[in-house]
């Protein structure tokens, strides 16, 4: 089974909906991420988490918003949705303790606003 | 500020010659560096990382990076390419007196190795 898990792996959407995508991680780590990734790009952060009470906001958070429920769980939304939001997004996990801590992603979301 | 530079946005190689994928870093204190890739429908995957002492580090898959402080660069290489290395190469830094952790990520190079 896959350390890091996002569902849907596709999504399209109409603008003005909401959207939530799921992220689940059996790593056991602490630290979740959310990027999305668009050509030419690269990775950008939308949110972090660092435990169940800590959630920050990264570089581009504007119109998105994150829950982390548990541990293992962390969730993005789109409260409503626009086509400037299509793109594949990432989740990604790391351990928290001492070292250099490389992130683990998850499969990614497609996700496709029209 | 932190920040990282993949100057070409493509790199193309033919099958059994050398590779090399560029990286240059900005950070306010000792970077933590990091290479991963991404094949076509998937996630990112951890392919190797600096952390201290030795400048070449080897990783996965023969490939291998040599830091450089006085250049600030971190550029992935391997000796001998193959059509199967054909993906997108991401850098990415984090700066070693940060507690936050985060990473920070270029903007992806696409390697394409030619038969």
């Amino acid at each position: 089974d896959a350390d890091v898990t996002q569902t849907p792996r596709n999504r399209i959407t109409k603008t003005g909906k909401r959207i939530m995508l799921e992220c689940s991680q059996t790593k056991g780590h602490d630290r979740m991420y959310w990027y999305r990734q668009d050509p030419g790009l690269g990775l950008r952060l939308i949110y972090y988490s660092f435990d169940v009470k800590d959630i920050n906001k990264g570089e581009i958070s504007d119109g998105y918003s994150v829950s982390r429920q548990a541990q293992a769980k962390f969730s993005l939304s789109l409260e409503s949705a626009i086509p400037n939001q299509t793109a594949l997004y990432f989740c990604a996990t790391s351990d928290p303790g001492p070292g250099s801590n490389e992130q683990f992603f998850g499969p990614g979301t497609r996700l496709t606003v029209l | 500020a932190q920040s990282v530079a993949q100057p070409e946005d493509q790199v193309n190689v033919a099958e059994g010659n050398p590779l090399t994928v560029k990286c240059t870093y900005s950070v306010s204190g000792n970077p933590y560096l990091f290479w991963y890739v991404q094949y076509p429908n998937r996630g990112l995957q951890f392919l190797l990382k600096y952390i201290t002492g030795d400048n070449l580090v080897k990783g996965s898959y023969g490939f291998e990076a040599e830091f450089n402080k006085s250049q600030t660069s971190f550029h992935l290489k391997k000796p001998s390419a193959l059509v199967s290395d054909s993906a997108l190469y991401f850098c990415a830094v984090r700066d070693r007196g940060s507690t936050l952790g985060r990473l920070y990520f270029g903007r992806g190079t696409q390697l394409t190795v030619w038969p």
